[in-house]
């Protein structure tokens, strides 16, 4: 079967640095997303890998490793507004997004 | 410029009635995805259409659901009989093209089941 591992829930301090890991198992893989939700609203578009490494975009940053089925999501001097669900979802190889559930992320300050 | 559209954003319907809910996509996409949210959980696929196409319905239920996008209007998603458990978050995307990177999503229609 297709699985999406994430933590459910994480806290953290506000100015401090969190990494949010996500592990899969998928038929096939044809990129890696991450998407923020705040609560009862939809889900916004934060980044994508497709090759191994590191995108930085601002004040987030996004790793894959292929061969490990694993990324994290990392985001650096966080803010009260960061407080929001984090979703990670796999592109499979018939282009479906698979997603996890989610780990919601408290920020304290 | 506007993005993916849904109505309603709320909807209450009593056991063994109708539910309908509507997606506009972003102008030009022609690829829509349906999504259901149950509170704490993450997305579930439920349907991929193309215009007058249904592509994968590999996560609808066969009973009660059905979708459509025609080539006029918006994308539909209906379910007969509604019961308690349909309660939840419906989530449309859209996307220009199968392997566009990222999906467009609405603000969603919550449904609630009484």
């Amino acid at each position: 079967g297709q699985n999406i591992d994430q933590p459910t829930e994480m806290t953290a301090t506000e100015g401090a640095i969190v990494q949010i890991n996500c592990t899969y198992q998928t038929s096939g893989f044809n990129g890696l997303f991450w998407y923020q939700q705040h609560a009862g609203e939809a889900p916004t578009f934060l980044s994508y890998n497709v090759l191994d490494g590191l995108e930085e975009k601002g004040r987030f940053s996004s790793f894959l490793s292929r061969s490990k089925g694993y990324s994290y999501l990392l985001l650096k001097e966080l803010q009260m507004k960061d407080s929001a669900s984090y979703l990670c979802a796999v592109r499979d190889s018939n282009y479906q997004l698979i997603w996890g559930a989610g780990t919601k992320l408290i920020i304290k300050p | 410029n506007a993005g993916v559209m849904q109505n309603p954003r709320h909807l209450v319907r009593r056991r063994g009635q109708e539910a309908r809910l509507r997606c506009s996509p972003v102008k030009g996409h022609s690829h829509v995805y349906w999504y259901r949210q149950l509170p704490e959980e993450g997305l579930k696929f439920m349907v991929y259409l193309q215009k007058e196409n249904i592509i994968d319905e590999s996560g609808m239920p066969k009973e009660r659901f059905s979708a459509e996008f025609p080539k006029e209007g918006p994308s539909i998603l209906r379910i007969q009989q509604v019961v308690r458990g349909d309660s939840a978050a419906y989530f449309c995307a859209s996307s220009p093209g199968l392997l566009s990177y990222e999906q467009y999503f609405g603000p969603g229609t919550r449904l609630t089941v009484t």
